[in-house]
């Protein structure tokens, strides 16, 4: 089956510590998305790719950032984790542009959890 | 930027009873969906719904975008329902793909 996939489920780090979460997607989607949901909390958008362009939202901190090397992979660089970036990392996908189908629609991966110690 | 207001904040239901759940929206959207994250913390996708009315089994779904608003429905919940549901849009005016959460309804049901 097509889905998206987040490597690993669980990641400790240490404070300070680069720390690189990785997802990959089958649906050949054009659009990847990295979320950060802290406890009780809904998603928020941290950034993402329409095909190699990168999109920052205006607050994300600068702390975060992205790689996109192809279609299928996109990976969330932390380069210093502070304890306030503990959360649920997910990612997700939407076919987008002249792609017909399914059209915007975004697919999730199970997440990443994230603690900092 | 939008505000998406969800309610209830949450739900406690008995095994077999329905429920509805609101996703009201300050601004016109499109792209609509509702998703419910399990336990475990995986967003799932219930429906796409921009305008309309959707089934899927016990779930379903209405939008009435003139109005700003989107309902769920469960009938005959099972404690697999159990989790929280949350809606998102994406408003028209928009340039590029964000969607934009509400704050989720938590709901709970009990055997």
């Amino acid at each position: 089956d097509a889905m998206v996939i987040q490597n690993p489920r669980y990641q400790v780090t240490q404070f300070g510590k680069p720390v690189t979460l990785s997802c990959s997607q089958t649906l050949n989607h054009n659009v990847m998305y990295w979320y950060q949901q802290k406890s009780s909390q809904a998603p928020k958008l941290l950034f993402h790719y329409y095909d190699k362009d990168f999109n920052n939202e205006a607050d994300t901190p600068d702390n975060f950032q992205s790689r996109r090397p192809n279609t299928s992979f996109c990976f969330l660089d932390i380069r210093s984790p502070g304890l306030g970036d503990a959360a649920m990392y997910l990612c997700a996908t939407s076919a987008s542009g002249g792609q017909l189908v399914a059209k915007n629609i975004q697919y999730f991966g199970a997440g990443t959890r994230l603690s900092v110690l | 930027g939008i505000q998406v207001e969800q309610s209830p904040p949450d739900l406690i239901l008995q095994e077999g009873a329905n429920s509805t759940l609101r996703c009201n929206f300050s601004d016109s959207v499109n792209n609509l969906q509702w998703f419910h994250q399990n336990p475990w913390g995986q967003l799932i996708n219930l429906f796409y719904i921009p305008s309309g009315t959707k089934q899927n089994g016990r779930l379903s779904a209405t939008t009435v975008a003139t109005e700003r608003y989107s309902l769920l429905y469960i009938s005959s919940s099972q404690t697999t329902d159990s989790g929280v549901y949350f809606c998102a849009g994406r408003m028209i005016k928009a340039a590029g793909n964000k969607l934009t959460f509400g704050g989720g309804t938590r709901v709970l049901v009990k055997p």
